[in-house]
């Protein structure tokens, strides 16, 4: 089965860094994705990876280690329209997407 | 470039009422094909996805259903909804990498 852990809320300022854990239990593993999603609205795609180590792109930035069956996603600079929630997902064995609960980041001025 | 069509937007429907819920891929072929349902506070939920025409593998037992009549279309049904069937769904494609989603259907039953 599947089992995708994070956090269930975060707050932080505007221009802060935040960092979203997530970590993952999978029957077989094809790759870990980070999506954003605005409240009312459908995930948009963030970042994807399937080696470890970190990927960079802009702002933001994800990290995996398959070892650990953890990653994170980090956001920086934060705007105002970062306020949304991150969703974690794990493609399994099966080439299928499984996610995660999600992760409401409140950004405050 | 590739665009994935849903429809409706919202909908209010009657417990015991049917439901279609329609969805379309342009510019691409032979995509994988999925149904989610996100509930009120809730993770992504896949219901149904589809690797071809008349394939549908089902991952939770419900009272709905999926058919895929031509490579590009992707219909969710119901006979009879639940007041557990509202949430929002969203439907999504993939050619082996990441999914991209439509805009969802958020479904309430009443």
């Amino acid at each position: 089965g599947q089992n995708i852990d994070q956090p269930t809320e975060m707050t932080a300022t505007e221009g802060a860094i935040v960092q979203i854990n997530c970590t993952y239990q999978t029957s077989g593993f094809n790759g870990l994705f980070w999506y954003q999603q605005h409240a009312g609205e459908a995930p948009t795609f963030l970042s994807y990876n399937v080696l470890d180590g970190l990927e960079e792109k802009g702002r933001f930035s994800s990290f995996l280690s398959r070892s650990k069956g953890y990653s994170y996603l980090l956001l920086k600079e934060l705007q105002m329209k970062d306020s949304a929630s991150y969703l974690c997902a794990v493609k399994n064995e099966d080439y299928k997407l499984s996610f995660g609960a999600g992760t409401t980041v409140t950004v405050r001025a | 470039s590739q665009t994935i069509h849903q429809w409706p937007a919202t909908l209010v429907q009657p417990v015991g009422s049917p439901l279609s819920l329609e969805c379309t891929v342009e510019g691409t072929s032979n995509p994988n094909l999925y149904w989610y349902r996100q509930a009120a506070g809730r993770g992504l939920q896949l219901l149904f996805y589809s690797v071809g025409i008349g394939q549908i593998s089902s991952e939770v037992p419900q009272n709905l259903s999926a058919s895929r009549p031509q490579d590009r279309q992707f219909i969710l049904s119901s006979k009879k909804l639940l007041l557990s069937d509202s949430g929002f769904y969203l439907c999504a494609w993939s050619s082996g990498g990441s999914l991209a989603f439509g805009s969802g259907t958020r479904l309430t039953v009443v």
